[in-house]
């Protein structure tokens, strides 16, 4: 039973260009959050999909964007970075409703 | 949002010492749950609790809701080389939705 997988592992942009992240969720989950950990700190909420729609969304501005796929897969794109972007930026999936969140592995992201 | 706080920051540890590790809110939580990062790892799910004074244990970790449902704390016991990484509370949201996350209890456990 796969768990949570993300790709890539890791990435170094310039400032200005666009990423894209992808994850596929744990075996039977239905729903995708993103989270953003910058070094040293806990992992911050961007947004949750689910029926490949967003469904709550933190405080990140606009430039953090996403999508669901019908087979529940996501990605995070991020138009526009910045030095600030650089994080490991962590993929969960679960169950809609359900307490437990399972994370990947993560992608780190390096900002130039 | 609500926030929660986590103390300390940072702890070292000899092996087999005890360890704990706090997390507080200035108001009422409806639950708390606990991930262990592993260094260079992802969290981990540990626990969550939900019942004020909720006391729960996992072999050598012990897991405790205060009764007025604003602190949470993690304790073990004997601590080994394999506890290392960092200790995260959450509190996820009531739409179980969004896990907002304390900042973290660094362990280092010496040899």
């Amino acid at each position: 039973d796969a768990g949570v997988t993300q790709s890539p592992t890791h990435l170094i942009k310039t400032r200005g260009q666009q990423v894209t992240l992808r994850c596929s969720p744990k075996s039977g989950h239905d729903t995708v959050s993103w989270y953003q950990q910058a070094l040293g700190q806990g992992p911050q909420f961007i947004f949750q999909y689910y029926e490949e729609e967003e469904r709550q969304r933190g405080n990140f501005p606009d430039r953090f964007s996403g999508h669901q796929f019908p087979n529940y897969s996501s990605e995070l794109n991020v138009n526009a970075l910045l030095l600030g972007d650089s994080a490991l930026y962590l993929c969960a999936s679960s169950l809609v409703g359900g307490n437990e969140q399972f994370f990947g592995p993560g992608t780190r992201l390096t900002v130039l | 949002g609500q926030q929660v706080m986590q103390i300390p920051q940072y702890q070292h540890v000899q092996e087999g010492e005890d360890f704990t590790t706090y997390c507080n809110s200035s108001t009422t939580l409806s639950n708390i749950q606990w991930y262990k990062q592993r260094p260079g790892g992802h969290p981990v799910f540990l626990i969550q609790l939900v019942k004020s004074g909720e006391v729960k244990k996992q072999k050598r970790l012990t897991f405790q809701f205060g009764e007025a449902k604003k602190n949470s704390s993690l304790h073990i016991t004997a601590t080994q080389t394999t506890d290392v990484g960092t200790y995260f509370c959450a509190r996820l949201g009531s739409s179980a939705r969004q896990l907002t996350f304390g900042s973290g209890t660094q362990l280092t456990v010496l040899p």
